[in-house]
C-alpha cells in the first residue's frame, strides 16, 4: 500500500479552468502539507495542516485552497488557474511535529502530480 | 522562502567514486534532514542529523553539520549507478521544513 497517494498523477488543463488534487496519507501522521517544485527543481512549501488545522501558509495567491476534511487527507483547489501555476505539486506528511526531537521529523512524500497550463 | 541551498547544482562521477555535496543555510535549525528524488518520483528521506550533532553515519552515507558555519555535507561513499538521483537538504526549524534546489549526480557506470 501506498504510504502517501495523491491523484491525478498529471493534470492537463486549460488558463482559467478549476482543478484540484486529493492526497491521503495511510500513516497515521498528524501533520500534511503541499510543496511546489518548479521547473528549476526548488521545492518550495505551501501550506501545512496539523490535525486538520492550518499552521503554515506561505505567500501563496488565494486561488490556492487547501482543505482538510480530516487528518489522513489534504486535498488542493486552485482557481482560475494561470500558465505560471505549472508545476509539479507534492504532498508529504510526518508524524508528531508538535514534537521535536522525538525522532519523527522526517517527511513522507507522495509521488507528484505534474500540472501543465496551457 | 528558500533556506537550504545545495552546492553543486550537478556532479557527474565515475561509479566507485565518493560523491560530496554541501548545504547552506540561512537561519537557526532543529535538525538537517538530506532527501533524494529519483526522476518523476517524489522524495525519499535518507538522514537527519540534529542541531547539537557533527557527524553522522548510516551506511555508505556520511553528513556534518557545522552549526557555526551554518553549513552541512552529504558524502557518499563507493558510489553506484543506482545513486543517480537529485539530493536535497532540508532545514527544519519549529516544524517548518524548508528545501533547497538540490544537486543532480550523475554517477557513470
Amino acid at each position: 500500500d501506498t504510504a502517501v497517494s495523491q491523484t491525478p498523477k498529471y493534470l492537463v488543463t486549460q488558463m482559467g479552468n478549476d482543478k484540484s488534487i486529493k492526497c491521503e496519507q495511510n500513516l497515521g501522521h498528524d501533520t500534511m502539507y503541499w510543496y511546489k517544485q518548479d521547473s528549476k527543481k526548488f521545492l518550495k512549501i505551501m501550506f501545512s495542516y496539523n490535525n486538520k488545522e492550518l499552521i503554515i501558509n506561505e505567500t501563496v495567491p488565494n486561488r490556492f485552497s487547501p482543505k482538510s476534511p480530516d487528518k489522513a487527507h489534504l486535498n488542493l483547489h486552485i482557481n482560475s488557474l494561470e500558465l505560471g501555476d505549472s508545476a509539479v505539486y507534492f504532498c508529504a506528511s510526518s508524524a508528531n511535529r508538535g514534537r521535536v526531537d522525538k525522532g519523527d521529523e522526517k517527511l513522507f512524500f507522495g509521488s507528484g502530480t505534474q500540472l501543465s497550463v496551457l | 522562502s528558500q533556506q537550504g541551498e545545495e552546492d553543486p547544482q550537478a556532479l557527474s562521477i565515475q561509479e566507485g567514486e565518493n560523491a560530496t555535496m554541501n548545504c547552506s543555510y540561512k537561519t537557526s535549525i532543529n535538525n538537517l534532514q538530506w532527501y533524494r528524488q529519483n526522476s518523476g518520483r517524489g522524495l525519499v528521506h535518507l538522514i537527519l542529523i540534529r542541531s547539537n550533532e557533527r557527524e553522522k553515519h548510516s551506511g555508505r552515507l556520511r553528513v556534518t553539520l557545522d552549526t557555526s558555519k551554518k553549513s552541512s555535507s552529504l558524502l557518499i561513499t563507493a558510489s553506484r549507478a543506482a545513486d543517480t538521483a537529485s539530493y536535497f537538504c532540508a532545514t527544519d526549524l519549529d516544524n517548518d521544513m524548508r528545501f533547497g534546489a538540490g544537486t543532480r549526480l550523475t554517477v557513470k557506470p
